[in-house]
């Protein structure tokens, strides 16, 4: 069974400051991770993934994150916040084989402060 | 390409009536995956089609729930008869395949359902 964890339902930080979403998961097969993003009364949008290869990930909008294996995490991060970056984020993981469905964390609330 | 395509868009219906929400895949994909958002339990995957086929249904909350892909280009969620507690945004997402970079899904808006 798989499972993911974001912790802090909302995070708040000042327009221009460091954002950093956390995201752990447990698999018990190699797992391909993903962020979404989803705006207010949309779907979700994907920001970046990780299948294999190149741990450090980069994504739209200036996101990237880092699959860490011994951590189980894929942190999400940009160096700097914008306005338009307020929104809902959820982190998602599917095993490595077979075509499977998505599993997705609760979701954090991203508040940018002017 | 114009995306998945969910139908309608929001809907409100009285408790016991029949719902029936639509999906329209990105053409060419193989996979299509219904999935329910509540505030109380978040994203959740109901089922899923490979080639048309349902391959996993576990998340299905009941009987009252069933869903059909009779091709590759359209698929339905039937909730019959409707609860107040299926109120909730129902996504209908798709992919490509199942190797490295196609395994990305794409989702729908979306179909807000209130039942009254």
């Amino acid at each position: 069974a798989q499972s993911v964890t974001q912790l802090g339902s909302h995070v708040s930080v000042s327009e221009g400051a460091l954002v950093l979403l956390r995201c752990n998961y447990s698999s018990s097969v190699p797992p391909y991770l993903f962020w979404y993003v989803q705006y207010p009364n949309q779907g979700l949008q994907l920001l970046l993934k990780y299948t294999t290869g190149a741990t450090l990930v980069k994504g739209i909008n200036g996101f990237e994150a880092e699959f860490k294996k011994s951590e189980t995490s894929f942190h999400l991060t940009k160096p700097s916040a914008h306005m338009s970056d307020a929104a809902e984020y959820f982190c998602a993981v599917t095993s490595g084989g077979g075509a499977d469905g998505l599993t997705f964390g609760k979701g954090t609330h991203l508040i940018i402060q002017p | 390409d114009a995306g998945v395509i969910q139908s309608p868009r929001h809907e409100v219906t009285e408790m016991g009536q029949e719902v029936t929400l639509r999906c329209k895949p990105i053409s060419g994909h193989n996979s299509l995956f219904w999935y329910r958002q509540t505030m109380m339990r978040g994203l959740e995957l109901l089922i899923y089609f490979n080639n048309n086929v349902p391959i996993d249904d576990s998340g299905m909350p009941e009987d009252r729930f069933s869903a059909k892909m009779p091709n590759a280009s359209f698929s339905t969620l039937k909730i019959q008869p409707s609860e107040p507690r299926d109120s909730a945004v129902y996504f209908c997402a798709s992919r490509g395949g199942t190797s490295g970079t196609l395994r990305e899904q794409f989702f729908g808006p979306g179909t807000r359902l209130t039942v009254l």
